[in-house]
């Protein structure tokens, strides 16, 4: 099976710009989450959508939006970027919450998209 | 709430040494924990899950970790290191009870080196 696929891999964007960023997912995985990556922060959880709804969000503004579509693939939308926006963007995705009970698992990550903002 | 606490951000040692990244986690409820590696400019891998079956959890690359919740920790060890493992090691734990189980919440991570 192919893996988690991120495009663009690299973006350099200017401060008030707004970008889109894409994940497919492991076929089959219909849950897709968005971490952000950055060396003052760490990793830090975005937000996890589901058969095309956002069950999870983190503590990120409302800049920061998402959406699934019907064949699971995931975009996230950064508006009116800011300098402290540049990150390692990392897309994973996970064959959980095909609701019923749920097994803990993991998730498996894409390569990521390095935003760079001037 | 849930967090995790790496308690060395670098560790380093010599090619065939033993390799021991410490990390302890505070759940309110049962949880998931896992260790992912990151290698330069590449995505994280999975290394290991606990899942609350075996305390004593083995992964791939030879690398192993142990559930004590007594003392809510998870290391993560080899018994040998290779150069190959030079990498960052992260911690992570999760809960259906605290944002389910596909929200992962990251320790700050671990920058392992391993000289010859």
């Amino acid at each position: 099976k192919a893996g988690v696929t991120q495009t663009p891999r690299y973006l350099i964007k200017t401060r008030g710009q707004q970008v889109t960023l894409s994940c497919s997912p492991i076929s089959g995985h219909r849950s897709v989450s968005w971490y952000q990556q950055t060396p003052g922060q760490g990793l830090q959880f975005l937000f996890e959508y589901f058969s095309e709804t956002q069950r999870n969000k983190g503590n990120f503004p409302g800049r920061f939006s998402g959406r699934q579509f019907s064949n699971s693939r995931s975009e996230m939308n950064v508006s009116t970027l800011e300098l402290g926006d540049s990150a390692l963007y990392l897309c994973a995705s996970s064959p959980l919450g095909s609701g019923g009970a749920e097994i803990s698992g993991a998730q498996y990550f894409g390569p990521g998209t390095r935003l760079t903002v001037l | 709430a849930q967090s995790v606490t790496q308690l060395d951000s670098h560790v380093s040692v010599s090619e065939g040494t033993p390799v021991l990244l410490r990390c302890n986690y505070s759940s309110s409820y049962s949880p998931s924990l896992f260790w992912y590696v990151q290698h330069p400019n590449k995505g994280l891998q999975l290394l290991l899950k606990y899942t609350s079956a075996a305390t004593l959890v083995k992964g791939i690359n030879g690398f192993e970790a142990e559930f004590k919740k007594s003392e809510t920790s998870f290391h993560l060890t080899k018994p040998s290191a290779h150069m190959s493992d030079a990498a960052e090691y992260f911690c992570v734990v999760t809960s259906p009870f605290s944002g389910g189980y596909n929200k992962l919440i990251f320790g700050a991570g671990t920058r392992l080196a391993v000289h010859p």
